[in-house]
């Protein structure tokens, strides 16, 4: 089975330019949800989608950040304009869905340096 | 969200066991205790997680206070690849994960 697919691994951009992450979350996984990294720190929750329904945004900064996951399979996290704060590991993860008590399955992450 | 404590860092010898501790007095009756590992440039990966009942897997063991207010992750014994960040964490009723900045494990040769 394949496991949840990030792109790309790397991107380096410079601070005001506009960047795209895309996931491909584990087939007949229903949830899926994009978690923000920090240096030294643990995952932070920025979205979490059932299908295609966005049902935890709370934590998403909406002034720059967006997502999509348009027909419930794969998904696009957006940056535009991105800030040097921005520089960070997005770590896409998927699960069978909601009612689903088990585990995350997690990608092996996108990190973003903005200079 | 339900908090977690865990110590920053833990070191142990290879093929000794370890026990990484967790307390989380705040925890609701309702809330699952999810423990998640990460290698260094690797997403988390799940380990196990349990609700009263002391659990078994094949990568650990998850042993729960009666009063569910700490929990104990229990690798039998330690292996290089053990080496990594263990994450204790919370899952809501809105199966919500909130991780902290969990344990450092470093295992010595």
């Amino acid at each position: 089975e394949a496991g949840v697919v990030q792109s790309p691994r790397y991107k380096i951009i410079e601070k005001k330019q506009p960047v795209a992450f895309w996931c491909n979350p584990i087939s007949g996984h229903n949830t899926l949800y994009w978690y923000l990294q920090n240096l030294g720190q643990g995952p932070e929750l920025l979205i979490r989608y059932e299908n295609e329904e966005a049902v935890d945004d709370s934590q998403l900064p909406k002034d720059r950040f967006s997502a999509e996951r348009l027909k419930g399979v794969d998904s696009t996290l957006k940056i535009q304009p991105a800030e040097l704060g921005d520089s960070a590991v997005y770590l896409c993860a998927s699960s069978r869905g909601r009612g689903h008590i088990g585990e995350l399955f997690f990608g092996e992450g996108s990190r973003l340096t903005v200079l | 969200d339900a908090k977690t404590t865990q110590p920053n860092s833990m070191e142990s010898n290879e093929e000794e066991p370890v026990h990484l501790p967790c307390n989380h007095s705040t925890i609701s009756g309702t809330d699952y205790i999810h423990w998640y590992r990460q290698l260094p440039s690797q997403g988390p990966e799940y380990v196990i997680h349990g609700l009263t009942s002391n659990v078994n897997n094949r990568m650990a063991s998850l042993a729960i206070a009666e009063d569910r207010k700490s929990s104990t992750l229990i690798l039998h014994r330690a292996t290089l690849r053990d080496a990594a960040v263990y994450y204790c964490i919370l899952r809501d009723s809105n199966y919500k994960l909130t991780f902290g900045k969990g344990t450092l494990l470093t295992v010595n040769p």
